[in-house]
């Protein structure tokens, strides 16, 4: 099973501020990597799959990069609305489809 | 627009069973590969398993704690997936969701989950 790690856990940033969310593969997963957010007592929602493409709707502020094990979610000017939880998640070998554990993003 | 309506989540004590279900609307659900995920505040997002088409022979394929407890079976037409779920343990508490690759506009791949519903909790406790 492939363990997917996030970091940092809790990320504290003030809005208009660039936010950057890491996520580790233990093993190389190309680019079969997604990035989801989920808000308080909301279901995840698709932010980026393929590593850096975006999903329908999903602002310009958010972009995705990285292959192999190491990946990075940037936000590049937060807004209030981005404050949430945000996961990684492999799709590259299965099973199971393996999830980080999740970043928060706080405010400051 | 895409819809996933999950229903059925209560308090069960612990060995005993209970199903979910999906309602799906707004894309073709004959055509989607359909996953129940799951959610707890310890460990975070779980796949759980999916259910393939049926002219795919409906296979299904399950993470390996719920292996031979849990079954997915899906109703095409009635546009609804289910999770049959026995012999729950308590570890099994969470809230559970149904997703798939597929939106109105296209699938995105196998294992990108675009829509979700909005989870039903499902509770084990003597």
């Amino acid at each position: 099973e492939i363990v997917m790690t996030q970091s940092p856990d809790t990320l504290s940033v003030s809005p208009g501020e660039r936010a950057t969310v890491s996520c580790r593969a233990s093993q190389s997963v190309g680019s079969n990597l997604v990035w989801y957010q989920q808000k308080p007592g909301q279901s995840p929602r698709l932010l980026m799959y393929g590593a850096s493409t975006r999903a329908t709707d999903v602002p310009a502020r958010f972009s995705g990069s990285g292959s192999g094990t190491d990946f990075t979610l940037t936000i590049s000017s937060l807004q209030s609305e981005d404050f949430a939880v945000y996961y990684c998640q492999q799709y590259s070998r299965w099973p199971p489809w393996t999830f980080g554990q999740g970043t928060r993003v706080e405010i400051k | 627009e895409v819809q996933l309506v999950e229903s059925g989540g209560s308090v069960v004590k612990p060995e005993g069973s209970l199903t979910l279900s999906c309602a799906a609307s707004g894309f073709t659900f004959s055509k989607a590969w359909m996953n129940w995920v799951r959610q707890t505040p310890g460990k975070g997002l779980e796949w759980v398993g999916r259910i393939k088409r049926k002219n795919e022979g409906g296979a299904t394929d399950y993470a390996a704690p719920v292996r031979g407890r849990f079954t997915i079976s899906r109703d095409d037409s009635k546009n609804t997936l289910y999770l049959q779920m026995n012999s729950l343990k308590v570890e099994d508490t969470a809230v559970y969701y149904c997703t798939t690759d597929c939106s109105a506009s296209g699938c995105y791949g196998d294992g990108v989950f675009g829509p979700w519903g909005q989870g039903t909790l499902v509770i084990v406790s003597s």
